[in-house]
C-alpha cells in the first residue's frame, strides 16, 4: 500500500507571498486530515475532510488558510499571505473508514517564512 | 481546549535499556489513545494504541499502560535499540469530536551506543 504523498517537501517564502501544499492520501481513505507542526511541539490540526467535505475546520485560520478537496482524493492547503510565525510543517494525513482509528501520515511539507 | 502533556521533554538512555516515556490527559472523556514514533525529516508513525476499557496492551517490545483515574498513560520499550531514538508522542481522541486526535509537546529519546 503506497503511503501518503505529499508535496513539496520544503518550501522557503517570505512574508506576505502565497504558498500552496498537496496531499495524496492513500487509495480509499475517505478522511483526510491537514496538520501544523511547529517545530518542537505536536502536530495541531487545522482541517478535517470526509469525502470531499469539510468535517472540521474551526481550527483553521480562514483569513488567510484555505484548503479543498474537490474530488474527494487530493487536496491543497493554501496560505495568502504568510506570516512568519506560519513557519512550520504541514502534515497531511488519511484514514480508511472503520474501526481503527489510527491515521497514516505523510512525511510533510517544511515551510520557512522568512 | 484539550490538554495533553508529557512529563518529560528529553530522555536519553543506553541501549538494550528498557525506555519508558510518559504523559498526562486532562480530558476523562477521551476514549482512545495511541503512541506515534516520529523520526526527523518524517511523519508522525503509528507504534501502539490502547482503548480506555483497557489498562494495559503490548505489542513488538512496546507496552503502553493505561491509569484511567489519574489519567496517565506511558509507553515503555524493551531493549531500547539506536533506531528507538526519535520524538514520542501520545495522541488522544475524545468522543464525539470526529476522531480527531490532541497531540502532546512529545518526548525526544536518545539511544546511547
Amino acid at each position: 500500500e503506497a503511503g501518503v504523498a505529499q508535496s513539496p517537501r520544503y518550501k522557503i517564502i517570505e512574508k506576505r507571498q502565497s504558498v500552496a501544499f498537496w496531499c495524496n492520501p492513500i487509495s480509499g481513505h475517505a478522511t483526510l486530515y491537514w496538520y501544523q507542526q511547529i517545530l518542537g511541539q505536536g502536530p495541531k490540526l487545522l482541517i478535517q475532510f470526509q469525502n470531499n467535505g469539510v468535517v472540521d475546520d474551526s481550527q483553521l485560520p480562514k483569513d488567510r488558510f484555505s484548503a479543498e478537496r474537490l474530488k474527494g482524493v487530493d487536496s491543497t492547503l493554501k496560505i495568502q499571505p504568510a506570516k512568519l510565525e506560519d513557519s512550520a510543517v504541514y502534515l497531511c494525513a488519511s484514514r480508511r473508514p472503520g474501526t481503527n482509528l489510527s491515521y497514516t501520515f505523510g512525511s510533510g511539507t517544511r515551510l520557512t517564512v522568512v | 481546549g484539550e490538554s495533553v502533556g508529557l512529563h518529560l521533554p528529553t530522555l536519553s538512555v543506553q541501549e538494550g535499556d528498557n525506555s519508558i516515556i510518559n504523559c498526562a490527559y486532562s480530558n476523562s472523556a477521551s476514549d482512545y489513545f495511541i503512541w506515534y514514533k516520529q523520526e526527523s525529516g518524517k511523519g508522525p508513525q503509528f507504534i501502539i494504541d490502547i482503548r480506555s476499557n483497557m489498562d494495559k496492551r503490548q505489542g513488538q517490545r512496546v507496552t503502553v499502560l493505561l491509569n484511567k483515574t489519574v489519567k496517565h498513560l506511558s509507553l515503555q520499550i524493551a531493549a531500547t535499540q539506536p533506531g528507538d531514538s526519535a520524538v514520542y508522542f501520545c495522541a488522544e481522541t475524545v468522543k464525539n469530536t470526529g476522531n480527531q486526535f490532541y497531540f502532546g509537546t512529545g518526548t525526544s529519546l536518545t539511544v546511547i551506543p
